[in-house]
């Protein structure tokens, strides 16, 4: 297998504009997790689904971000519009059943 | 919600020495509880875990207890070397995961 795949591995974009992260779970894991990492908060959850719902968003900083799960094999999430303080490595995971949740290998996002 | 707490935030230690990163957590509820390495500019990745039904596990140079009286875990290295030096965070889980603010473990040579 080979992972749970992220893309892209970097962006870079101006403020304003419309970011999109994607995920590819491992196959067979039904619950996927989307974590921001920064020096000062940490790993922080956004979102997470089971079995392509989503189960808990109270993460989610504000209005701006938003994620979908339309199948077992793929996750986005999008900041809209985008802002400097959005800027973070963002980290998908996928576990199944709750136990040995893996991690991509993130995307670090820049805000210009 | 639960709250997992951390010490220390920082640790050296002499190469060969043990190292011990300690974790609380609040809710009784949580049944599973995993310690992931992060090396700078790298996923965290999974290296040892345990479940509420077990006191302790070991792999290799490192273990990980468990005292759900007291609601604490505890990841010990033994025998440190160099490519131990990494963040470590503790988690614990009853539906999603619960992370510790991260240790950050030096080992000097």
């Amino acid at each position: 297998d080979a992972g749970v795949i992220q893309s892209p591995r970097h962006e870079v974009t101006e403020m304003g504009q419309e970011v999109t992260l994607r995920c590819k779970p491992i196959s067979g894991h039904n619950s996927l997790f989307w974590y921001r990492q920064t020096m000062m908060r940490g790993l922080e959850l956004l979102i997470y689904f089971n079995n392509n719902v989503p189960i808990d968003d109270s993460g989610m900083p504000e209005d701006r971000f938003s994620a979908k799960m339309p199948n077992a094999s793929f996750s986005t999430l999008k900041i809209q519009p985008s802002e400097p303080r959005d800027s973070a490595v963002y980290f998908c995971a996928s576990s199944h059943a709750h136990y040995e949740q893996y991690f991509g290998p993130g995307t670090r996002l820049t805000v210009t | 919600g639960e709250n997992v707490e951390q010490h220390p935030s920082t640790l050296s230690v002499q190469e060969g020495d043990s190292a011990v990163i300690k974790c609380t957590y609040s809710d009784s509820a949580s049944n599973y509880f995993p310690w992931y390495k992060q090396e700078l500019g790298k996923r965290p990745q999974l290296i040892i875990d345990i479940r509420s039904n077990v006191g302790e596990k070991k792999d290799q140079r490192i273990a990980v207890t468990l005292n759900k009286t007291a609601k604490h875990f505890s990841l010990h290295i033994t025998e440190t070397q160099p490519e131990d030096s990494a963040v470590y965070f503790c988690a614990a889980t009853r539906n999603q995961f619960y992370f510790g603010t991260g240790t950050s473990l030096t080992v000097i040579p």
